[in-house]
């Protein structure tokens, strides 16, 4: 089944505790992406990959960091979590010619 | 820059009855526009989209008219069920090679049996 799929669903940290959200695709998609939802702000860009060892900035990339060693993996990672990041994570991919993203189900993040 | 506006929610319906959410955008160029679905405790799913003015993009009953003139994108059904309860969400891609949606803020759709 064709799908993305992000790891944990679910995860308490505290602050300054690095951590990392994992995001796997089935599909060979070349780009995958990296969003945030707050209520009343919807989904906003945090970063995006077109390739293997191409990442670049969305809109709200400060206190993240990613990267693409693989086709497949895009891992999100959290180097000093802070309350604000505090939020529901999704990943998402497509082809590069610009098909609709498969979004996967989600990390809901708490930083305490 | 290119912003997407969508109609407050929570919407509350009757079953059967007939529902619009509004969504206009802001956008340079001729931007595609898109609905997506959230079920809870789900990832986002395409609805429908259209990639020109005039188009109209349909899927599972939903119903949304690219309207250049007026910059908007409401989505409508007919008649809702139960199982439409969900967060909707318009979007928009401005094509570029980033691959970026711009996304509104979403609006929940409550159906009542």
């Amino acid at each position: 089944e064709a799908q993305v799929t992000q790891n944990p669903r679910y995860l308490i940290t505290v602050t300054g505790k690095k951590l990392t959200v994992t995001c796997s695709q089935n599909m060979n998609h070349e780009y995958m992406s990296w969003y945030r939802q707050d209520p009343g702000l919807g989904l906003r860009q945090i970063y995006y990959s077109m390739n293997v060892e191409v990442t670049d900035k969305g809109d709200v990339p400060e206190g993240y960091k990613v990267s693409r060693k693989e086709k497949r993996n895009f891992p999100l990672i959290l180097e000093s979590p802070s309350p604000n990041q505090t939020s529901l994570y999704f990943c998402a991919s497509r082809n590069r010619d610009g098909s609709p993203l498969h979004f996967g189900n989600g990390t809901r993040l708490t930083v305490t | 820059g290119d912003s997407v506006t969508q109609m407050e929610g929570p919407v509350t319906l009757s079953e059967e009855a007939f529902l619009t959410i509004n969504c206009t955008y802001t956008a340079t160029g001729y931007p595609s526009l898109f609905w997506y679905v959230q079920y809870p405790g789900e990832g986002l799913q395409l609805l429908l989209k259209a990639t020109k003015a005039d188009d109209k993009g349909s899927n599972k009953g939903f119903e949304a008219t690219y309207r250049k003139e007026t910059t908007s994108f409401h989505l409508e059904k007919g008649s809702v069920q139960v199982s439409d309860s969900a967060v909707y969400f318009c979007a928009l891609s401005d094509g570029s090679n980033t691959g970026k949606l711009i996304f509104g803020q979403g609006t929940t759709l409550q159906v009542k049996p």
